[in-house]
C-alpha cells in the first residue's frame, strides 16, 4: 500500500531535549516536506526536499532541522524544543516531473507537545 | 508571495443540505488548486483539483469552480452525508517543472448534523 508513515503519532517532551520525528515514503517520491498545522492557521511549510541531499527552507522553520540522506526519509530534528513548538506535524511527499505534479500524500500526523 | 484565505471557518449543515466554502488567492500567476479533505486523526488527502485552464469540475457530489478575473475558487457538496464531517484545506500553487510552492488556505471545520 502507497503511504508516508510518521513515527511516533503522540510525543511530549520537556524544553530543550532533543528529539526526532522520522518519515518514511514507499512510493519512490523525489519530493518531501514537512508541516505544522496550528488552529487558524492551516498547514505551513517548515522544510523541503527536492531529491537526496537537497533540502531547503520554508515558511517556518526557526528551530528546526531536516536531512534527506536517502530517497524513501526526510526526518525533522529539533534540536532545543521550546513551547512554541508544541503542534500538530505532518510530512507529505508527491512526484515531481514535467507540468503535472502529482498531489502531495501526507501522512497521519504527529501531535507534539513540549512543556 | 501568495496569500489564499478561506471561509467559512466552521460550518454546520443538516444532513442531505448542500455545503460551499470560499477560497481567494492573491498571485495571479497561481494555476493549480487543490482541495483536502483532513478526517479526525489522519492527515489530509486530496479530493478534487482544478488548473487555472477549467471553470468548473466536477466529481459525484464535489464540484469546485474558479473564478480567475476574481481570484476566487470554491467547493461545493450536494447531498451531504454524517461521513462528510471533517475540515477541508485549499490551497494555490503555481505548477511548473520546478519546484511550486503550495499554499494553504487555514481550514474550514464542516459538520454535518443527521
Amino acid at each position: 500500500e502507497a503511504q508516508v508513515t510518521q513515527n511516533p503519532r503522540y510525543l511530549i517532551t520537556v524544553t530543550g531535549k532533543k528529539l526526532t520525528v522520522t518519515c518514511s515514503q514507499n512510493m519512490n517520491h523525489e519530493y518531501m516536506s514537512w508541516y505544522r498545522q496550528d488552529p487558524g492557521l492551516g498547514l505551513r511549510q517548515i522544510y523541503y526536499s527536492m531529491n537526496v541531499e537537497v533540502t531547503d527552507k520554508g515558511d517556518v522553520p526557526e528551530g528546526y532541522k531536516v536531512s534527506r540522506k536517502e530517497k524513501r526519509n526526510f526526518p525533522l530534528i529539533l534540536e532545543s524544543p521550546s513551547p512554541n513548538q508544541t503542534s500538530l506535524y505532518f510530512c507529505a511527499s508527491n512526484h515531481r516531473g514535467g507540468f503535472r505534479n502529482s498531489p502531495l500524500h501526507f501522512g497521519n500526523g504527529t501531535r507534539l507537545t513540549v512543556t | 508571495g501568495e496569500n489564499v484565505e478561506q471561509h467559512p471557518s466552521t460550518l454546520s449543515v443538516q444532513e442531505g443540505d448542500s455545503a460551499v466554502i470560499k477560497c481567494t488567492y492573491s498571485d495571479s500567476a497561481s494555476n493549480y488548486f487543490p482541495w483536502y479533505k483532513q478526517e479526525l486523526g489522519k492527515g489530509p488527502q486530496l479530493i478534487i483539483d482544478i488548473r487555472s485552464n477549467v471553470g468548473e469540475k466536477k466529481d459525484q457530489r464535489i464540484a469546485v469552480t474558479l473564478n480567475k478575473t476574481a481570484k476566487h475558487f470554491s467547493l461545493h457538496i450536494t447531498e451531504t452525508q454524517p461521513e462528510d464531517s471533517a475540515v477541508y484545506f485549499c490551497a494555490a500553487s503555481k505548477a511548473k517543472t520546478s519546484y511550486d510552492k503550495v499554499i494553504f488556505g487555514p481550514g474550514t471545520s464542516l459538520s454535518v448534523i443527521p
